[in-house]
């Protein structure tokens, strides 16, 4: 089945505590991309990845690290999480044979609550 | 600046009803268009995907149209079922030497019995 899969789903941490949210996916897919997602806003882009060892900022990339070291995997890092990383993040992936460089496959997200 | 937004906020409709959903943007330049259904705590979905030559496409009971001219589009929902109730984001990628993905807001539609 194909997927993007996002671990953790939820996660609960404490400010200034390091930590790795995982992203995979089993699409052969170039495109890899992060998002967060808070209440009354769309979905904002952080990091996206055109391919492996090629990533970019997105628009809010302040405090967030990411890699591309292998196709189908493109963790995001946060090294001093803060309170107002509190979200839910997804991560999403695309073929550039679908249209462009544009999400196709989303995961199911993960919660994160930085207190 | 490259912008997408998205009309009404909120709708509400009644079980069976057609409804159309309005995304406007300012992209540019632009690469195609894109619409995602998004369930409450859930990754979005997508529905249909338009490039610049393209007006309409559909999928099932939902049609999207694109007035590149105009720099519309349009999502129309037919006969509309409970499940049918979510959010619907509208998001817009262009070529700017990266390449940019900019997301509406997002329709809130509430399907009633």
């Amino acid at each position: 089945e194909a997927q993007v899969t996002q671990n953790p789903r939820y996660l609960i941490t404490v400010t200034g505590k390091k930590l790795t949210v995982t992203c995979s996916q089993n699409m052969n897919h170039e495109y890899m991309s992060w998002y967060r997602q808070d209440p009354g806003l769309g979905l904002r882009q952080i990091y996206y990845s055109m391919n492996v060892e090629v990533t970019d900022k997105g628009d809010v990339p302040e405090g967030y690290k990411v890699s591309r070291k292998e196709k189908r995997n493109f963790p995001l890092i946060l090294e001093s999480p803060s309170p107002n990383q509190t979200s839910l993040y997804f991560c999403a992936s695309s073929s550039a044979e679908t249209g462009g460089y544009t999400e196709a496959f989303f995961g199911q997200g993960t919660r994160l609550t930085v207190v | 600046k490259n912008q997408v937004e998205q009309s009404p906020q909120s709708l509400i409709i009644l079980e069976g009803k057609n409804c159309t959903l309005q995304c406007n943007y300012t992209v540019s330049p632009f690469s195609n268009l894109r619409w995602y259904k998004q369930d409450t705590g859930r990754g979005p979905v997508s529905l249909t995907i338009m490039t610049f030559s393209e007006n309409t496409k559909s999928n099932g009971r939902y049609t999207a149209t694109l007035d590149a001219d105009t720099k519309q589009s349009s999502l129309h929902i037919t006969a509309s079922q409970l499940s049918d109730s979510a959010s619907y984001i509208c998001v817009v990628s262009a070529r700017t030497g990266g390449f940019k993905t900019i997301f509406g807001a997002g329709t809130r539609l509430f399907v009633k019995a």
